[in-house]
């Protein structure tokens, strides 16, 4: 397809398991955005990609997450020992080299029992 | 963190009226970005106002930038039953790829 793919969409968990949550941004993209959305809020930006390298993960909120873009194009969002406060919606997005607009996935509904 | 504030949180008009959403930011920006949510759904791109632009129109969308209050406004005419949504702005500092600051959002519904 032609959009940012997320996957899985739902998933649910123990607290204290490890996640990964997939992003396959658009194809030619070179920027790749990880956010967090609780309900009733807006978007929480947590670290974002130029090419294979976290350019800013000024917005991860402790050592627990983690992300990585081994190849400059899937990207991996992990989560150790998951906490019941880590429930939220991931998104993930895409832009080309130089700028705006970003486009978003259908994100990762997270929720840890 | 929360760059800046949506008014009103929530928004119910009839179909075919007008519909404003207003916003305002904390600090200097580069652009300001208006997107769309449906429930359960990512976000959609709507339209990009530069901080040397006023206005700027799309369809039936318009949205002002009123930079010294630091605030923008966006305004979907005759509205349809299927732009029930939340509407959400979003701002960015710099040029080039940076990471957007996004409002709580406008939580819009239009009655059939």
């Amino acid at each position: 397809g032609a959009g940012v793919s997320q996957t899985p969409s739902n998933k649910v968990t123990e607290k204290g398991k490890y996640v990964e949550l997939r992003c396959d941004p658009i194809s030619g993209h070179t920027a790749l955005y990880w956010y967090r959305q609780s309900l009733g809020q807006g978007p929480e930006f947590l670290i974002y990609f130029q090419g294979t390298g976290a350019a800013d993960d000024s917005g991860l909120p402790n050592d627990r997450f983690f992300a990585v873009r081994p190849e400059g194009s899937v990207s991996t969002l992990k989560i150790q020992r998951t906490e019941r406060g880590d429930s939220a919606v991931y998104l993930c997005a895409s832009s080309r080299q130089g700028g705006q607009p970003q486009h978003f996935g259908d994100g990762t509904r997270l929720s840890i029992l | 963190s929360q760059q800046g504030e949506e008014d009103p949180q929530a928004l119910s008009i009839q179909e075919g009226e007008n519909a404003t959403m207003n916003c305002s930011y904390k600090t200097s920006i580069n652009n300001l970005q208006w997107y769309r949510q449906n429930s359960g759904r990512g976000l959609v791109h709507l339209i990009l106002i530069r901080s040397n632009e006023r206005e700027k129109h799309s369809g039936r969308l318009r949205v002002t930038l009123d930079t010294s209050k630091k605030s923008s406004s966006l305004l979907i005419t005759a509205s349809r039953a299927a732009d029930t949504a939340s509407y959400f702005c979003a701002t960015d500092k710099n040029s080039g790829n940076t990471p957007l600051v996004f409002g709580k959002g406008t939580r819009l519904s239009v009655i059939a």
